[in-house]
């Protein structure tokens, strides 16, 4: 199974601030054929349903705000917001969907400074 | 506007069986992989299963495998998800959600508890 490493597990936040986060594979999720990097982010704000933000490691969903921005490649990944709100309060999960089982990381609980 | 609504859960004792059911709206039903997530009280994802279009693929992690069936109605527009011999550890909210590659698309969930 692949194995994904979240860190940090909770991170403290003030409005405005520029917040990352990383999200390691334990094997590549790229593929070779497409190029593409099997990953996506999520973000789950209490009592709510999770809600993806981004797919393709990079691809923003449609009415996502661009603050939230998804790179890496291979078995490296990061989330970075680039000016937090509050309504980002939220735990974020990652995911791969690269080969079954698939499996998410821990998540990366934002709280507020 | 996409739309998963779940129903069926409940308390139910170790060892019992519970099926879960989840109508969709606002897509093409038939198009599109479908599959079940959960989450354990104060706890993360866990993907659960997996069902191609027509129906006849379906993929499991081990943790469920041989205990739970997916399934589909396309003509109802509907998934369903059969539980066996359920454990404690089942104990969870359960969400139906819209496969594309990523989970684009997610339920309210449905709460179950298995318990004596």
């Amino acid at each position: 199974d692949i194995v994904m490493t979240q860190t940090p597990s909770s991170q403290a936040v003030s409005a405005g601030e520029k917040v990352t986060m990383s999200c390691k594979s334990s094997q590549s999720l790229l593929y070779s054929e497409n190029k593409k990097n099997y990953l996506a982010w999520y973000q789950q704000k209490p009592g709510q349903s999770p809600k993806l933000l981004i797919s393709w490691a990079s691809t923003r969903e449609s009415g996502v705000p661009d603050r939230f921005i998804g790179s890496g490649s291979g078995t490296d990944f990061t989330l970075t917001i680039s000016s937090v709100q509050a309504e980002d309060l939220a735990v974020y999960y990652c995911e791969q969907y690269y080969d079954t089982p698939y499996t998410f990381g821990a998540g990366t609980k934002l709280e507020l400074k | 506007e996409v739309q998963l609504v779940e129903s069926g859960g409940g308390l139910v004792q170790p060892g019992r069986s519970l099926k879960l059911s989840c109508a969709a709206s606002g897509f093409t039903f038939s198009n599109y992989y479908m599959a079940w997530v959960r989450q354990a009280p104060k706890k993360g994802l866990e993907w659960v299963a997996t069902i191609s279009t027509s129906g006849s693929r379906t993929y499991y992690p081990d943790s469920v495998k041989g205990r739970f069936t997916i399934s589909r109605d396309n003509a109802k527009s509907s998934l369903y998800l059969q539980m066996n011999s359920l454990k404690s550890e089942d104990t969870a909210t359960y969400y139906c959600a819209r496969d594309r590659a990523a989970i684009s698309d997610w339920g309210q969930g449905v709460m179950v508890t298995v318990s004596s």
